[in-house]
């Protein structure tokens, strides 16, 4: 199956510090990405959508001047957590939208553990 | 109410019973999809499914587009498939956006 990558795994980061996380599509092009966040024993929420090329559309709630997302490129899209704050530690996911023909689907990442401190 | 549902919340079974995860939703969709999720927190997509049936190994999905109801089987469960199962459907009327289920934590005690 199709492969998602997220880098770092984890990071544990001062308070007021920006953090930068990845994905990247390994083996497709993902016109659509999407960012999640994951509290303990939580469902995933949907913080926004990244399309290649053009300004991600955030959910409502969701801060886009704290969480900067950029989709440079047809597989790779980075979220930035700015000036991050202890409330902002957490699980993000990431995913990748493949639309074909007869598919259409998404591929999850692995996720980033953030702890800031 | 949420608009997807799964029960149970937490199952607990034994080294090779069969395991029923199940998922009702209220909205229309377009596709539907099983996810895993291990402690640590990858996730892992099962399968999607839009109708009927897939099987893999020894996961069984089924869907009921008619009563919005899908069910996650797994046969001669293992302590490996400990994991939360988590049920996500696709809204119709052409966004991408995913819905999620609150997840069933599934223990196999060996």
């Amino acid at each position: 199956g199709a492969v998602v990558s997220q880098h770092p795994s984890r990071v544990i980061c001062k308070s007021g510090t920006s953090v930068k996380i990845e994905c990247r599509s390994l083996d497709f092009q993902a016109t659509t990405m999407f960012w999640y966040r994951q509290f303990p024993k939580q469902s995933l929420m949907l913080m926004a959508t990244s399309n290649e090329g053009s300004k991600a559309t955030y959910e409502q709630g969701v801060e886009k001047d704290k969480f900067l997302i950029n989709h440079a490129s047809l597989t790779l899209s980075t979220l930035t957590v700015t000036s991050a704050h202890p409330e902002d530690s957490s699980f993000y996911i990431c995913s990748a939208r493949l639309l074909l023909t007869n598919t259409d689907t998404q591929y999850f990442g692995p996720g980033t553990r953030l702890t800031v401190l | 109410k949420n608009e997807v549902e799964q029960s149970p919340q937490n199952l607990t079974a034994q080294e090779g019973e069969f395991i029923t995860i199940n998922c009702s939703y209220s909205v229309g969709i377009s596709a539907l999809h099983w996810l895993q999720q291990h402690p640590g927190g990858g996730i892992v997509s099962l399968f999607m499914l839009s109708s009927g049936k897939k099987k893999h190994g020894r996961l069984i999905a089924t869907i009921n587009i008619q009563e919005k109801h899908s069910s996650l089987h797994i046969t001669a469960s293992h302590p490996r498939d400990s994991a939360v199962y988590i049920c996500a459907v696709m809204t119709q009327g052409g966004s991408e956006k995913l819905v999620f289920g609150k997840g069933t934590k599934l223990t196999v005690n060996p």
